[in-house]
């Protein structure tokens, strides 16, 4: 059984809606930022990224927003579909040293 | 990008046993770091492995319950030493070589360790 998410805050949206998803992060000298997707039984899936010089990135159905100001990240899904369900994780890279520090994650439910 | 093979993909283990677990990425990377995923968690961050020198391990995780081992620039080993019941988790490593790069982060399947 799925072990990933389950104790995770949850979003539900219908096939087909955009989805948002949020991120705190905690150090405002993080200068580079990734969202990831994790599914049962594997490993973390790179999605997007945005470093510290930039508000906006866009990419395949996916858009991530940066606010330095009160340092908050948000994933944006276009369109979203079923297999987009998974658990979403933003990630931080707080100094040079290239290591990455994971938020607390977002279990996103895609209904039919 | 970077393809990480991690083994074994899963394990149970008796308490007071210790567990290797390994990571081999395809291609040479600068930094290779691992992880624990506790069960419905996010990933925390157990240590830096370093190519021929001593780990740097994060706050909480110390050298000799997690021995890390890194040979050359492609290879890492974790082991879980002495294991307890609340060492079941999800144990991941990650590659990078550098954010400059085309290569960015990726990670290994994970490891899901049961400790009976």
């Amino acid at each position: 059984g799925e072990s990933v998410g389950l104790h995770l805050p949850t979003l539900s949206v219908q096939e087909g809606d955009n989805s948002i998803i949020n991120c705190a992060y905690s150090n405002s000298a993080s200068d580079y930022f990734i969202w990831y997707k994790q599914e049962s039984g594997k490993g973390p899936q790179f999605i997007i990224d945005i470093r510290s010089n930039m508000d906006k990135r866009q990419g395949q159905r996916v858009t991530v927003l940066l606010n330095k100001t009160v340092k908050h990240l948000s994933l944006q899904i276009a369109a979203t579909q079923p297999g987009d369900s998974a658990v979403y994780f933003c990630a931080e890279n707080k100094d040079s040293s290239y290591k990455l520090i994971f938020g607390s994650g977002t279990r996103l439910l895609v209904r039919p | 990008s970077a393809v990480i093979s991690q083994k074994p993909s899963r394990d149970i283990c008796q308490r007071g046993t210790s567990l290797t677990i390994q990571c081999q990425v395809d291609s040479q990377v600068t930094m290779m770091f691992w992880y624990r995923q506790q069960p419905g968690q996010s990933l925390t961050l157990i240590a830096t492995a370093n190519q021929g020198s001593e780990a740097t391990y994060e706050s909480g995780f110390v050298i000799d319950k997690f021995p890390i081992s890194r040979p050359n620039l492609t290879f890492s080993t974790l082991t879980v030493s002495n294991m307890s019941p609340e060492d079941s988790s999800i144990y991941l490593c990650s590659s990078t070589a550098g954010w400059d790069s085309n290569y960015g982060y990726t990670f290994g399947s994970g490891t899901r360790l049961t400790v009976v």
